[in-house]
Parts: structure tokens; sequence; C-alpha cells
């Protein structure tokens, strides 16, 4: 089945110490997205990409960086993680026109000790 | 002001009763979508349902209905016969504008519980 896949599901880290996150699709989609969703919060938007095109937030913290190896994978940088960086970090991907829905991965909850 | 409001931060539903979520949204473009997702405790997003601004029927994808009053700017979630695998958060979600842009506001969410 088409899908998208984050890996890993759980991820701990120490204050400061670089984790990468990991996003990969099968369903060709342009558009691949990297939300932040703290407990009880709506999704936030960090960054997504069109294609190789990298769209940041403007409110997204320098600490969050983002790659795109292909159209297939796209990884979650944080240099370094602070307390609150814990939350469930989510990767979708969008077919665009006509409707743009987002399909959305199963997320990958970090905690930062 | 927020663009996307659901005011309904919990609700409670008997199974197999149908139960409305509210959403309300701002904006001022003539091109936008409104969706809905559902989120369970394992937090995956479930994408339940779209309606486009120039659609004029409402939205159905199985149990769920999208209740679209355009001139309200509302876009609520009708679920028919609840079942307890409903218990979730649901969130409302809004793109704005032409086809550049690919970024979802979303509201608050709702979390829904469904009694047995």
């Amino acid at each position: 089945d088409a899908m998208v896949i984050q890996n890993p599901r759980y991820q701990v880290t120490q204050f400061g110490k670089p984790v990468t996150l990991s996003c990969s699709q099968t369903l060709n989609h342009n558009v691949m997205y990297w939300y932040q969703q703290k407990s009880s919060q709506a999704p936030k938007l960090l960054f997504h990409y069109y294609d190789k095109d990298f769209n940041n937030e403007a409110d997204t913290p320098d600490n969050f960086q983002s790659r795109r190896p292909n159209t297939s994978f796209c990884f979650l940088d944080i240099r370094s993680p602070g307390l609150g960086d814990a939350a469930m970090y989510l990767c979708a991907t969008s077919r665009g026109p006509p409707s743009y829905e987002q399909y959305f991965g199963p997320g990958t909850r970090l905690t930062v000790t | 002001a927020q663009k996307i409001t659901q005011t309904q931060p919990g609700m409670f539903v008997q199974e197999k009763e149908a139960v409305t979520l509210d959403c309300t949204y701002d904006t001022s473009d003539q091109s936008y979508g409104l969706f809905w997702y559902k989120q369970p405790s394992s937090g995956e997003m479930i994408f339940l349902i779209y309606q486009g601004s120039y659609d004029e029927q409402n939205a159905t994808e199985g149990r769920y209905s999208l209740n679209f009053q355009k001139a309200r700017k509302s876009a609520n979630l009708v679920i028919s016969a609840s079942q307890l695998g409903d218990s979730a958060m649901y969130f409302c979600a809004m793109r704005e504008g032409g086809g550049s842009n690919y970024k979802l506001t979303f509201g608050k969410g709702t979390l829904l519980t469904v009694n047995p």
C-alpha cells in the first residue's frame, strides 16, 4: 500500500544532542511537510518542500533544519534540542490540485532528557 | 483573528447517534478548501473529507458529511451512527488562495468521546 512512513516512532535524545527524524513516502507526491505538534495543540507547520524548493515558516527556529535528497525522502534535523522541543513530529505529503489534501505519517514522538 | 475556529473543546455522543462538530473559518479569498482530519490517541492524522469553495454540493464520505454554509463561513462535520472507534481528536483545516499555496491552517481541535 502506498503510504507515508516515519522512523523512528519514538526517539529519546539528550538536551543539546543533535537528532534526525526520517520520513519516506511511496505516494510520489511533490510536496512534503514537517509539523510539530505539542500535547493538546494543533499541528504547527515548520516547513515544506515543493519538489526541491524549500519553504521555511517565518517562526520556525533556526535550530530546525530539513533535507530532501530525493522525492521519496525528507529529514528533519534538530541541531541542539531543548526541553521545549519535546513533541510529536508529523510528516505529511500532498498531491496538489485539485484538493491538496495532505496524507500524514504516524509521527515520531520526541522526548528530550 | 483566528482563521479556523472550533468552539467545542470536547463533545460527547452516545454510540449509534449522530454528532455535529462545528468549524467556522475566516478568509477573503474566493478560492479555498476545507478539510477535516481525525487524530486518534495513536497520533496519526487521518484525512476524512474535503470541500472546495466552489463545490455546490456538500461533500460526503461514508458516515461523514460536511455541512458547508458558505455565507456563514461554516464547515461543520457530521458523523452519522457514531461508533466507539470514532473517539478521537478532530481538526478542521483550510487551504487558501491559488495553486501555489500548499499550506493548511488548522483549528485547535475538538475531542470527541463516543459512549457505549
